[in-house]
């Protein structure tokens, strides 16, 4: 079975500070994607970004990047120069790389933005 | 481009009575998605579909719930007669034409409360 772990229900951050928040992932695949998804109060799932499995080098995107260690199934993310718009539940989540390709998703860390 | 749209955005019924969700995926793109978010978890897939076929509907409870696919582009997923614990946000995605790319666009969801 396919898990996603994340152990922070909550964390906050003071503006332009740096966070990050961690997750673990289990599956027996080698093949995968892993994705950091943004939800504010809006509903609106938008992506964060994404780390294919396969590639060593870790993801970033402005001011967010990734920490991957395919080892130890761990996938966290560093939000540098937090800011109020980062205010959201941020979902770690992943997907198969062939086939029927549903994200599964972790339960989810509420992160406040502290002006 | 236009994002997923999906109606209507709330939706309070009785248990025991019917609702229906309607879905307009993004322009092109062959993969739709149905999640369930229950409050405080992260989306869970509930049927899958790759034009108009179903790819995955295991996790979807067909004693009340239904779906179609409508030529392959709008989806309804029905609830009747709805239950208590049906009370989540039901959330539809979509993704571009081949079942192994990896990024999902999600709508804004339909929060839909049963009392």
């Amino acid at each position: 079975a396919q898990t996603v772990t994340q152990s922070q229900p909550e964390m906050s951050v003071q503006e332009a500070e740096t966070v990050t928040l961690s997750c673990t992932y289990d599956t027996s695949e080698n093949n995968y994607y892993l994705f950091w998804y943004k939800q504010p109060p809006s509903r609106q799932m938008i992506l964060v970004i994404r780390q294919e499995a396969y590639k060593q080098q870790n993801a970033t995107e402005n001011r967010f990047s990734v920490n991957f260690q395919k080892a130890a199934k761990s996938f966290s993310l560093k939000i540098s120069d937090s800011q109020l718009g980062d205010t959201a539940m941020y979902f770690c989540a992943f997907t198969f790389r062939t086939g029927a390709n549903n994200l599964f998703f972790g339960t989810g860390t509420r992160l406040t933005v502290i002006p | 481009e236009a994002g997923v749209a999906q109606s209507p955005r709330y939706k309070i019924i009785e248990k025991r009575q019917s609702v229906a969700f309607w879905c307009n995926p993004i322009s092109g793109h062959a993969t739709l998605y149905w999640y369930q978010q229950i409050l405080g978890q992260g989306p869970k897939l509930l049927i899958q579909f790759q034009n108009n076929g179903v790819v995955d509907d295991s996790q979807l409870p067909k004693d009340r719930f239904s779906a179609e696919r409508l030529k392959g582009v709008d989806s309804t997923l029905k609830i009747q007669p709805a239950k208590l614990e049906d009370s989540a946000v039901y959330l539809c995605a979509s993704s571009p034409r081949d079942l192994g790319e990896s990024e999902q666009y999600f709508g804004p969801g339909t929060r839909l409360t049963v009392t």
